[in-house]
């Protein structure tokens, strides 16, 4: 069964700074992931999606890896702004039927 | 512009009531979702859809029912079984022409009063 964990559950961070958010996944045998941003009561917006077969996707000051091996994808957030906060999400995508598994999400906190 | 419309944003339950969530989307995707998030929890999906006049039930459908009588349209009621019904709900939409991204509504609060 396929499990998502996003750790830490939340973060802090100085407002300039480079950062790093992490998601593993249990089954490597996946067909996409996503990352995606959600600001309080609100809905998600898709930030990147990487495919599979792919190993990177960019975005910005947004940088999004992925290492199927391993079973982890990281965000990478350069010079971060107070804008940036909000919670992160990732979601694996497991088949052809759309079904997408859900991690807990980082509460990302940028301090000015 | 083309998008997903929840409403309402607000809503409150008494006990023992039905009540309806309406999701219309203009993307003209195929496939639609509803999720239930509760504070400090990923995404659980309830009911998905793949095309009109089908659907299938998700991780958490007990006290749940959708249609599809329209491809635009997906409404989810929350039934008077589901006993802890309060949360927020997530419609959502894709289909494999977008790249299979997914994209969200602004998503409902159902609150029991």
């Amino acid at each position: 069964k396929q499990e998502v964990t996003q750790i830490p559950a939340a973060l802090s961070v100085p407002e300039g700074e480079n950062l790093v958010l992490n998601c593993s996944f249990t089954d490597s045998a996946i067909y996409n992931l996503q990352w995606f941003r959600q600001d309080p009561g609100k809905g998600l917006t898709s930030l990147l999606l990487i495919q599979s077969s792919q190993r990177e996707q960019t975005s910005g000051r947004l940088n999004a890896s992925l290492d199927k091996s391993s079973g982890r994808s990281t965000l990478y957030i350069a010079a971060s702004q107070p804008g940036d906060s909000a919670t992160y999400l990732c979601a694996v995508r497991r088949g052809s039927n759309y079904q997408l598994i859900w991690g807990a999400g980082t509460k990302l906190i940028i301090k000015p | 512009d083309g998008g997903i419309t929840q409403s309402p944003k607000y809503l409150f339950r008494k006990e023992g009531q039905n009540v309806t969530l309406s999701c219309e989307q203009n993307l003209n995707h195929d496939a639609m979702y509803w999720y239930r998030q509760d504070p400090g929890q990923g995404l659980r999906l309830i009911y998905y859809s793949q095309i009109v006049n089908d659907f299938q039930k998700g991780d958490i459908a007990e006290g749940y029912s959708v249609s599809r009588e329209k491809k635009e349209s997906f409404p989810l009621t929350v039934t008077s079984a589901q006993k802890n019904p309060t949360a927020f709900y997530l419609c959502a939409s894709t289909d494999e022409f977008s790249g299979n991204t997914i994209y969200f509504g602004e998503g409902s609060w159902l609150t029991v009063v």
